[in-house]
């Protein structure tokens, strides 16, 4: 079974700062997808970012990157420029390649980013 | 932007009672889940959905959820007689295609008493 562990269950950045989110996963597929999600006070889950584990680019969305080391199973999520609206719980989530038979996303326990201004 | 909705935002119910979670996916999708948060816990995945069928659902799917598509718009998760360990936060996702990102709805609070 897929497991995905963030570590460090609250963080803070100084506004304007970077700060990185780490996670890591086990699986034995070679094919998934990673995600991070941002799930704000409002509690409703938005996509950050995804990463194919075929793909060796690492994923990035204006301020937002990822740094995947598929040989570690590690997939942490950088944060650049830090503002007060990312302050927000963040979920890494795995998925296998759908040619699995599996849509199913497996969450870690998340993130509480805090900004401070 | 289109976005999944939830229907109630909160719901309190008694144990032992049915009660009905509604959501209406993005219209041009495809792919329909339900996952659940218990407090201070992960989000665990619970059921997708397509075709009008279940295609993959977990352990703790057991014999009193049922989900269903009833009239092309609406998708519901129904728990048939509630229990404590039952109360969580429930998610309703949706995605285009099996490949594709799950959009996430805002969730429906279930407390049973």
């Amino acid at each position: 079974a897929q497991t995905v562990t963030q570590s460090q269950p609250e963080m803070s950045v100084q506004e304007a700062e970077t700060v990185t989110l780490s996670c890591t996963y086990d699986t034995s597929e070679s094919d998934y997808y990673l995600f991070w999600y941002k799930q704000p006070p409002s509690r409703q889950m938005i996509l950050v970012i995804r990463q194919e584990a075929y793909k060796q680019q690492n994923a990035t969305e204006n301020r937002f990157s990822v740094n995947f080391q598929k040989a570690a199973k590690s997939f942490s999520l950088k944060i650049s420029d830090s503002q007060l609206g990312d302050a927000a719980m963040y979920f890494c989530a795995y998925r296998p390649y759908s040619g699995a038979g599996s849509y199913q996303l497996t969450f870690g326990k998340g993130t509480k980013l805090s900004v401070i201004p | 932007e289109p976005e999944v909705t939830q229907t109630p935002s909160h719901q309190v119910t008694q144990m032992g009672q049915e009660v009905i979670l509604r959501c209406v996916p993005i219209s041009n999708h495809l792919y329909f889940y339900w996952y659940r948060q218990i407090l201070g816990q992960k989000v665990e995945f619970l059921v997708s959905f397509y075709n009008n069928e279940i295609s993959e659902k977990s352990e703790i799917f057991d014999d009193q959820f049922s989900v269903e598509r009833p009239d092309g718009s609406n998708f519901t998760l129904k728990i048939r007689s509630t229990k404590l360990e039952d109360s969580a936060m429930y998610f309703c996702a949706s995605s285009r295609d099996r490949d594709y990102e799950q959009y996430f709805g805002p969730g429906t609070r279930l407390t049973v008493t």
